[in-house]
């Protein structure tokens, strides 16, 4: 059964400082991996997501992450943070048949930012 | 157009009671799904609506968690006899096709439950 982890719990940055977000999956095909964003009393909101090809995927607000098979793992970055992106952020990871619908979240990373 | 919405947006109940919670989807949206955040915890899959039927709701926790669609649209969770580790954020969310691995889901605010 696919799974995900992301290792870090909570992680603080400066403003301007580039991010760096953990993910590894466990999955045996080829997964398709997804970043939600969530704000603090906001619904959660897509910021890219892997299905196949480039494996250099670009998202919104600047965000992207990279699929690296090898490794297991689909992490996300962004070069230079900004106040606005604190948040908590969740990796996922759905199974590759169209009779499978769910979607397996981590638990999450809450990023914080140092003015 | 308008999101997912939910209501309501906070509920405290006690233990012992039934809770009803609502999600509207996205208009024209034929997919479904409900989960569960708990505090510091991911989110967990509850069950997932193709129009009407419930094709997977493998995530409920115990018998007494139901759900139902209808019109291919609205959607109530109901929690009978509510328990203190019912309390949670449920969240709703719908795509526009239901291949839930490759559509993407768009969420709702969530409705905070809390059982005493």
């Amino acid at each position: 059964a696919q799974s995900v982890t992301q290792p870090d719990i909570h992680i603080t940055v400066s403003e301007g400082a580039s991010l760096e977000l953990r993910c590894n999956y466990s999955y045996g095909a080829t997964p398709y991996l997804f970043w939600y964003v969530q704000s603090p009393g906001q619904g959660l909101q897509l910021l890219l997501k892997y299905f196949s090809g480039d494996t250099l995927v670009q998202g919104i607000k600047g965000f992207e992450a990279e699929f690296k098979r090898s490794q297991s793992s689909f992490n996300l970055r962004k070069p230079s943070v900004h106040w606005s992106d604190a948040a908590e952020y969740f990796c996922a990871v759905g199974a590759g048949y169209s009779s499978a619908s769910k979607i397996i979240f981590g638990s999450g990373t809450r990023l914080s930012i140092r003015p | 157009g308008a999101g997912v919405s939910q209501s309501p947006s906070n509920k405290v109940t006690e233990k012992g009671k039934d809770v009803e919670l609502r999600c509207d989807p996205i208009s024209g949206h034929t997919a479904l799904y409900w989960y569960r955040q708990s505090l510091g915890q991911g989110l967990e899959f509850l069950i997932y609506f193709q129009g009407n039927s419930a094709p997977d709701k493998s995530g409920l926790p115990s018998d007494r968690f139901s759900a139902e669609r209808t019109g291919g649209s609205v959607s109530t969770l109901t929690i009978q006899r509510t328990q203190q580790e019912d309390s949670a954020v449920y969240l709703c969310a719908s795509s526009l096709h239901g291949e839930a691995n490759t559509d993407t889901q768009y969420f709702g605010p969530g409705t905070r439950l809390t059982v005493l």
